[in-house]
């Protein structure tokens, strides 16, 4: 039972062009989500959050829009960079009015591969 | 700033053999995490711990799995015996809690490639 999906396992994008990685998740419940970078033999890094309230937060190169009606969101990269080539995990939690640490769910992560 | 380290980052053991995963967090952290990465499920959160006390273990996977913090510098995550599906990388991340509710941002160590032959 798998609350947050990344239905690609893998995407190649060329050099400059755009990359756009998707995420959906089933839990309602669900109010702030994450996207963490892998590059192999490192742990993940945080690269970019939003929060429920929201539907689209930038960073730079990198854009994550939330579509909470349709339980989906996405991590746009542009230009994509050779640099880019890395595991993308998406995240979610869901806020706990009593306090205490809301748990990461991650989904299985897209492996990006930017080309020249 | 040292970051989260793990030792070792290689492990190679024999079915049935006890492997202990060692885990410094960055110091101020007040919560750990233990991770396990596979190729069918990606990130799975095994159990956390807040102030040394471990407080969720649902993810831990079966008993042969136990996990401590004897203090705020260290912790370790055992399996007796380790069996091959066992094999995965495992991770451990820590993370300061700023707010009531809110989500903090998790720093990952570099991993442990466990296999299990």
């Amino acid at each position: 039972d798998q609350q947050v999906k990344q239905n690609s396992p893998s995407l190649s994008v060329q050099e400059g062009r755009i990359s756009i990685l998707n995420c959906d998740y089933t839990n309602s419940m669900f109010d702030y989500f994450l996207w963490y970078k892998k590059y192999p033999a490192e742990g993940p890094t945080f690269l970019i959050s939003i929060s429920s309230i929201k539907d689209k937060n930038e960073d730079g190169r990198f854009t994550v829009f939330l579509n909470k009606s349709a339980k989906h969101l996405s991590l746009h990269i542009v230009p994509s960079q050779p640099g880019d080539s890395a595991v993308y995990f998406c995240a979610a939690s869901a806020k706990r009015f009593s306090g205490g640490y809301n748990k990461l769910i991650f989904g299985a992560g897209t492996r990006l591969a930017v080309h020249p | 700033d040292a970051g989260v380290i793990q030792s070792p980052r290689h492990e190679v053991t024999e079915m049935g053999q006890e492997v202990t995963l060692r885990c410094k967090p960055i110091s101020g952290h007040d919560y750990l995490f233990w991770y396990r990465q596979t190729m069918m499920r990606g990130l799975e959160l095994l159990i956390y711990f807040n102030n040394n006390v471990p407080i969720d273990d649902s993810g831990m996977p079966e008993d042969r799995f136990s996990a401590k913090m004897p203090n705020a510098s260290f912790s370790t995550l055992k399996i007796q015996p380790s069996e091959p599906r066992d094999s995965a990388v495992y991770f451990c991340a820590s993370s300061l809690a700023r707010g009531t509710g809110h989500t903090d941002t998790q720093y990952f160590g570099p991993g442990t490639r466990l296999t299990v032959l």
